[in-house]
């Protein structure tokens, strides 16, 4: 089952234009994770933000979480025809002192145009 | 740079046929994970372990699918009968830790049925 939803499901910019790619989800969590992912290829993390923390950065990427509104962005800053990837958000809803179980969205497709 | 390493990376197979996928997390890694990618969505896990004990196996096709680790490092997934519908990526990730952290993911092995 899949429990983060990400919005849109493809985005299609200019290079050097931000990209913004919402997350949404339905139970409460421990943490969110964003991954990149490269056609063909395996998923690259990207940043995690745990549920007592509103808003984190790394480099060009900005990840904010709203945990009243079950959501989360993550903002991708002066975009390079580099950042051309599916990008998935990642939810850990695992019990206290429970195993870590990560569940992925169905990803956004970002495409950056020249 | 340590990586985890997957094999083969892409297999084609015909239905009712066996198929074994093999993963060989970061060093030191104890927890490792096989999630299945079917094309356009995301990755859905089929298998968690910690060492060499299943922690989560809830959503494994166990009619057909099979995953061990039994020296607690490497792992090998295996599909007898290979099914159609068994098309898809499959992933293979590690992490230092159980109860928190980022995923380091493999390559993928790539399987068609036919």
């Amino acid at each position: 089952s899949q429990q983060g939803e990400e919005d849109p499901q493809a985005l299609s910019i200019q290079e050097g234009e931000n990209a913004t790619m919402n997350c949404s989800y339905k139970t409460s969590i421990n943490n969110l994770q964003w991954y990149r992912q490269n056609s063909g290829r395996g998923l690259v993390h990207l940043i995690l933000i745990r549920s007592n923390e509103r808003e984190k950065h790394s480099g060009r990427l900005r990840v904010t979480l709203d945990t009243s509104k079950k959501s989360s962005s993550l903002l991708i800053t002066a975009s390079r025809a580099a950042d051309t990837a599916s990008y998935f958000c990642a939810t850990d809803a695992s019990e206290p002192q429970g195993a870590q179980k990560l569940v992925f969205g169905q990803g956004t497709r970002l495409t950056i145009n020249p | 740079e340590a990586e985890v390493a997957q094999s083969p990376r892409y297999k084609i197979t015909e239905k009712s046929q066996a198929v074994a996928f093999w993963c060989d997390p970061i060093s030191g890694h104890a927890t490792l994970y096989w999630y299945r990618q079917i094309l356009g969505q995301g990755p859905e896990l089929l298998v968690q372990f910690q060492d060499e004990s299943v922690v989560d196996d809830s959503q494994l096709p166990k009619d057909r699918f099979s995953a061990e680790r039994l020296k607690g490092v490497d792992s090998t997934l295996k599909i007898q009968p290979a099914e159609l519908g068994d098309s898809a990526m499959y992933l293979c990730a590690s992490s230092s830790g159980l109860y928190t952290g980022e995923l380091f993911f493999g390559e993928g092995s790539r399987l068609t049925v036919l």
